[in-house]
């Protein structure tokens, strides 16, 4: 059974583009997760969501940043117009259940912000 | 919001030697996870604990969690090079629009040194 599976592992952009992170979630999994952890710092939640619905967004900054699982496909997390600060490893987990009380995580992305 | 003080930050021991890692908090949790952090890579879950009083063993690796809920502990026995890492606490909302968030500590860096 394929682990949680991220990709890019690795993303180089410059001030102002555009940053694609893509998560799949372990077979089975309906629940995902994004955390952010940047330098020196501990990972912090960023978003929930389930199945075409976000459940919680209260990490999320509010400009910029967008997430969505379709119904169809990986789970997106899109950071517009990225700058120096968002230069992090973000991570992805999955739950099969509900409370999701056991995440399991994939390798992350770690975005360089040039 | 939810905190979750874990300590020491770092942690530098001989091989064979014991060490405890703390995780306190003054909130309720529904659960708590402990994970293990390479670098450049994802979390790897170890252990979830989900009842106050809980006690778990994984070989030389010893998880309690509080009666309360609201701290756990990580006990390791005879520390060998290879438990080298850095290792995170998580805990599990109890319940309302957040249930689905983890809630990490700063993390130990824990060195064991041959």
């Amino acid at each position: 059974n394929a682990g949680v599976m991220q990709n890019p592992r690795h993303l180089v952009r410059r001030r102002g583009q555009e940053a694609r992170l893509r998560c799949s979630p372990m077979k089975g999994h309906s629940h995902v997760y994004w955390y952010r952890q940047l330098p020196e710092e501990g990972l912090k939640f960023m978003v929930y969501l389930q199945k075409e619905n976000i459940i919680d967004e209260s990490g999320m900054p509010k400009e910029r940043f967008s997430a969505e699982f379709p119904k169809e496909g990986p789970s997106i997390l899109r950071i517009q117009q990225v700058v120096r600060g968002d230069s992090a490893a973000y991570f992805c987990a999955s739950s099969p259940r509900v409370r999701g009380e056991t995440q399991y995580f994939g390798p992350g992305t770690r975005l360089l912000v040039l | 919001t939810q905190l979750l003080e874990q300590s020491p930050q770092f942690l530098s021991i001989q091989e064979g030697e014991n060490l405890t890692v703390y995780c306190n908090s003054s909130s309720v949790f529904s659960s708590l996870q402990w994970y293990r952090q390479e670098p450049g890579e994802g979390p790897v879950l170890l252990v979830t604990v989900v009842t106050g009083g809980e006690v778990k063993k994984l070989k030389r690796l010893t998880f309690q969690f509080g009666d309360a809920r609201k701290d756990s502990s990580l006990h390791i026995t005879a520390a060998q090079p290879g438990d080298t890492g850095l290792y995170l606490c998580a805990g599990a909302n109890a319940g309302g629009t957040s249930y689905g968030k983890l809630t990490f500590g700063q993390g130990t860096i824990l060195t064991v040194h041959p």
